[in-house]
């Protein structure tokens, strides 16, 4: 089975500066996909950024990118220029293919960014 | 930007009655899926559905859930007799289709209590 861990339930930072949020997952397999979702209070979970396993490449989405490190089982999201509007749970997730799409989510990071 | 919608946003209902959810998915998307969160936990997949079918379900997903798209609008969750362990947020979510690690766009969630 897959599980996906998220070791910091909540995080803070300051305006204008960068925080990292982690994420390790468990799996056998070799080829999967990993996201992270953001969900602003009282919003839907929208897509911030997402990785390919096969990709050695970082993924990158302006201010957001991805530190992934495939044998170690580490996919953390590095957050630049922090904005208000960051202020969010984020999620991260691993996708098997052909199960039907399924997600295996970890159990969020509340991230509050200060003024 | 197109959403998914979801109704009602709160239900309430005693143990042993029968609910249905609703989820309206993106308009061109074919691929439907539900998640559930149980207070405190994880972003957990219910099951996935595609072409009047369900495509995944996962051991959560027994005989008292059903789902169904009863016009080319709707998708619907339907808890047979609901059960206190039923007491949870419900995400709907829809992909444009069923590419390996397709991003699924979700809705706002309904949180179900169960008395």
């Amino acid at each position: 089975a897959q599980t996906v861990t998220q070791s910091q339930p909540e995080m803070s930072v300051q305006e204008a500066e960068t925080v990292t949020l982690s994420c390790t997952y468990d799996t056998s397999e070799n080829n999967y996909y990993l996201f992270w979702y953001k969900q602003p209070p009282s919003r839907q979970m929208i897509l911030v950024i997402r990785q390919e396993a096969y990709k050695q490449q970082n993924a990158t989405e302006n201010r957001f990118s991805v530190n992934f490190q495939k044998a170690a089982k580490s996919f953390s999201l590095k957050i630049s220029d922090s904005q208000l509007g960051d202020t969010a749970m984020y999620f991260c997730a691993f996708m098997k293919p052909w199960t039907g799409n399924q997600f295996y989510f970890g159990t969020g990071t509340s991230l509050t960014v200060i003024p | 930007e197109p959403e998914v919608t979801q109704t009602p946003s709160h239900q309430v209902t005693q143990m042993g009655q029968e609910v249905i959810l609703r989820c309206v998915p993106i308009s061109n998307h074919l691929y439907f899926y539900w998640y559930r969160q149980i207070l405190g936990q994880k972003v957990e997949f219910l099951v996935s559905f595609y072409n009047n079918e369900i495509s995944e379900k996962s051991e959560i997903f027994d005989d008292q859930f059903s789902v169904e798209r009863p016009d080319g609008s709707n998708f619907t969750l339907k808890i047979r007799s609901t059960k206190l362990e039923d007491s949870a947020m419900y995400f709907c979510a829809s992909s444009e289709d069923g590419r390996e690690g397709c991003e699924q766009y979700f809705g706002p969630g309904t949180r179900l209590t169960v008395t």
